[in-house]
This record gives structure tokens, C-alpha cells and sequence, in this order.
């Protein structure tokens, strides 16, 4: 069974819409850290968020925020407003603190159309 | 500067070749990492080193080599390159315990 999935493989939005990147993970261990990467088009991977098993807070960094929900293993990623320059694959991660392992999803391709 | 650098940026190799892929960092971490992109697939793991006396094999070790020469630097060997090992490797160190993953900017490997 994957470790992260992205169900979504692709997802085409217009400029100014709202558009919500799903991730569900599994895992046994009880301390364990969720991620975001940003893969735009040049190649790179950008870290955008890590969040660790014990702080449920939602965040918001000015257009992104994230939504980690223990109940039902996922931690949402949201873009409002959305712009050209959003457009990149995106990718979930899991790190098992305990299991020392860190697992990528297979990635989101987000294409923001003017 | 970047913190993670890789070099060569981009190669070209035939078939059979050995090749090296170098990967440093400055962030001062012990973790370091080696993963391969396939088109539309995301990062599999090659080899990791927690410090410079631990190297591990990751899910697709096959084929590769690794060396950790000090904490900073770790290099990606390629014994007899083939045409299925052309993808985009990329090199990453990671802090502990928060394991954040920081990426360099990759190596875009054709083997023809």
C-alpha cells in the first residue's frame, strides 16, 4: 500500500480560482512529520511546509494554506486566488520519525491557465 | 550560494560508461540522500547516509554505487550506465529529528 497518496494526477484551473491539492497518508508510527514540495517547471524542489503529528492547526502563508486532519490521515493544500506562477507537480511527504523513513507522493501537476 | 549543489548539471553518457554524480551541501547536515524522477512518477529513493560511516540502501539501489567522502559530500556512481537510468537525480540532506528535506537542483542524466 502507498505510504502517500495524490489521487489527483492533474488538475487544470483559470487564473483567480481557488484549487485544493489532496493528500492521504498512512502510517503506524506516532510521531511522524507531513510535508509540501513545489516542483516548477525549471526542475527544482522548493519546501513549502512541514507539519509534525502533534500540531493540528491549520496554516496559512499568505495565498497557500494547509489543512491536517488526523481523523482521516490527510493534509489538504489550498491555493486561493491562484496565478500563472502556480502553475508546477506539487508533492506530499511523509517522514516516520521512529521508522526513519520518508516517503514522496507520486505529485500533483497543477496548470493554472490565464 | 546554494546550499545543496550537484554537479554536473546536465550529462550525456553512452551506454556502459561509468559515471559520477557529486552532490554538496553547506547546511551542515549529517542525513544525505540520493533519488531518481521518473517522467510523471515522483522520487524513489537510491541511497541514504546518515553520517559519513552509514550508507543504506534505498528502494532502487541497483546499479548504483554511492561514497561518502566527508559530512558535506556525497557522490552517486552510475558502474555501466543504461538507457533505463535516464531520469533526473537529485540529491537532498535532511536535519534531525524534523527531517526536513532540503533538494538541490538536480542532475539531468541521458543515457543514449
Amino acid at each position: 500500500a502507498q505510504k502517500v497518496t495524490q489521487a489527483q494526477t492533474e488538475i487544470s484551473v483559470v487564473e483567480k480560482e481557488d484549487v485544493t491539492l489532496d493528500c492521504v497518508y498512512e502510517t503506524r508510527d506516532t510521531t511522524y512529520y507531513l510535508f509540501w514540495y513545489k516542483q516548477p517547471p525549471s526542475g527544482e524542489l522548493v519546501f513549502l511546509i512541514r507539519r509534525n503529528s502533534f500540531d493540528e492547526q491549520n496554516e496559512i502563508s499568505g495565498r497557500y494554506s494547509w489543512n491536517f486532519q488526523k481523523s482521516t490521515s490527510s493534509f489538504n493544500f489550498t491555493i486561493t486566488a491562484s496565478q500563472v506562477v502556480d502553475s508546477a507537480v506539487y508533492f506530499c511527504a511523509l517522514s516516520e520519525k521512529n521508522f526513519n523513513k520518508f516517503y514522496f507522493g507520486s505529485g500533483t501537476k497543477l496548470n493554472v491557465k490565464p | 550560494d546554494a546550499d545543496v549543489t550537484q554537479t554536473p548539471r546536465n550529462r550525456i553518457t553512452k551506454t556502459g560508461k561509468r559515471i559520477m554524480l557529486e552532490c554538496s551541501q553547506t547546511k551542515g547536515h549529517d542525513r544525505m540522500y540520493w533519488y531518481r524522477q521518473d517522467p510523471g512518477l515522483g522520487l524513489r529513493l537510491i541511497y541514504y547516509s546518515f553520517d559519513v560511516k552509514d550508507i543504506n540502501k534505498g528502494e532502487i539501489s541497483d546499479g548504483y554505487s554511492v561514497s561518502r567522502q566527508a559530512q558535506a559530500k556525497f557522490s552517486l556512481s552510475l558502474e555501466s550506465a543504461i538507457p533505463n537510468q535516464t531520469a533526473l537525480y537529485f540529491c537532498a540532506t535532511s536535519d534531525y529529528p524534523q527531517e526536513t528535506q532540503y533538494f538541490g537542483p538536480g542532475t539531468r542524466l541521458l543515457v543514449l
